[in-house]
């Protein structure tokens, strides 16, 4: 059976400060790794990591894949209170979505001011 | 260029009762997807639409059914709605266009609670 884990479930720190949020996998046929960022409703896309060792970057965030050791990590850096939200991570087996995206439970990011 | 569009934002039913649920995908994007979100389970994977066939289904009762048309819009419908189909029903849509992989876009999905 396809499975995404992700630590911690939570973490509260404060702003300003470096978060490392983690996610393993293991999955019959890797195509993809997804992060999304899930505040209120929808989940939004954050990155798609595809390459071993290749980070991508979005302004404080950054995410890296490691195809070897199966995981991945997100870093977002000097965070602040709008980061508050929970953080996904999801693998996608087929790579056009037939089989759906099997997703983490998670990592609900609490930034105190 | 307009996100994926859900409705209702938000559904109240009984027990028994059957529901049907809308999404719009990105216009251009061909595959759209469902997926269930609880506190207790996650996101879960309900099936998946592309060119109007069912390319796959992930573990959930034949209660759950789902259709696409021709425009790529997509409708679910829950039939004997259970107290534990309380839930939010998102939808996502990606462009499929070749191989991919294809990042998903989320709507902003409809919860669903039934009573």
């Amino acid at each position: 059976e396809d499975k995404v884990v992700q630590s911690p479930l939570s973490l509260v720190v404060h702003e300003g400060d470096t978060v490392t949020l983690n996610c393993s996998y293991e999955v019959t046929n890797f195509r993809s790794l997804l992060w999304y960022k899930q505040e209120k409703k929808a989940p939004t896309f954050l990155f798609m990591l595809t390459s071993s060792g290749i980070e991508k970057k979005s302004g404080r965030l950054s995410s890296i894949l490691d195809k070897k050791e199966l995981f991945s990590i997100l870093n977002i850096t000097a965070t602040q209170t709008g980061d508050s939200a929970i953080y996904l991570c999801a693998v996608d087996i087929s790579g056009g979505g037939a089989d759906g995206l099997t997703f983490g439970k998670g990592t609900h990011l609490i930034i105190q001011p | 260029k307009a996100g994926v569009t859900q409705t209702p934002r938000y559904l109240i039913k009984t027990r028994g009762q059957q529901v049907t649920l809308s999404c719009s995908p990105i216009s251009g994007h061909r595959s759209v997807s469902w997926y269930q979100q609880t506190p207790g389970q996650g996101l879960q994977f309900l099936f998946e639409y592309f060119s109007e066939t069912q390319r796959n289904k992930g573990n959930f009762p034949g209660r759950f059914s789902g259709r696409q048309f021709s425009n790529s819009r997509s409708e679910m419908n829950v039939s004997t709605l259970e107290l534990g189909d309380s839930a939010l029903y998102l939808c996502a849509s990606n462009p499929l266009r070749d191989r991919g992989p294809y990042e998903q876009y989320f709507g902003p999905g409809t919860r669903l609670t039934v009573t």
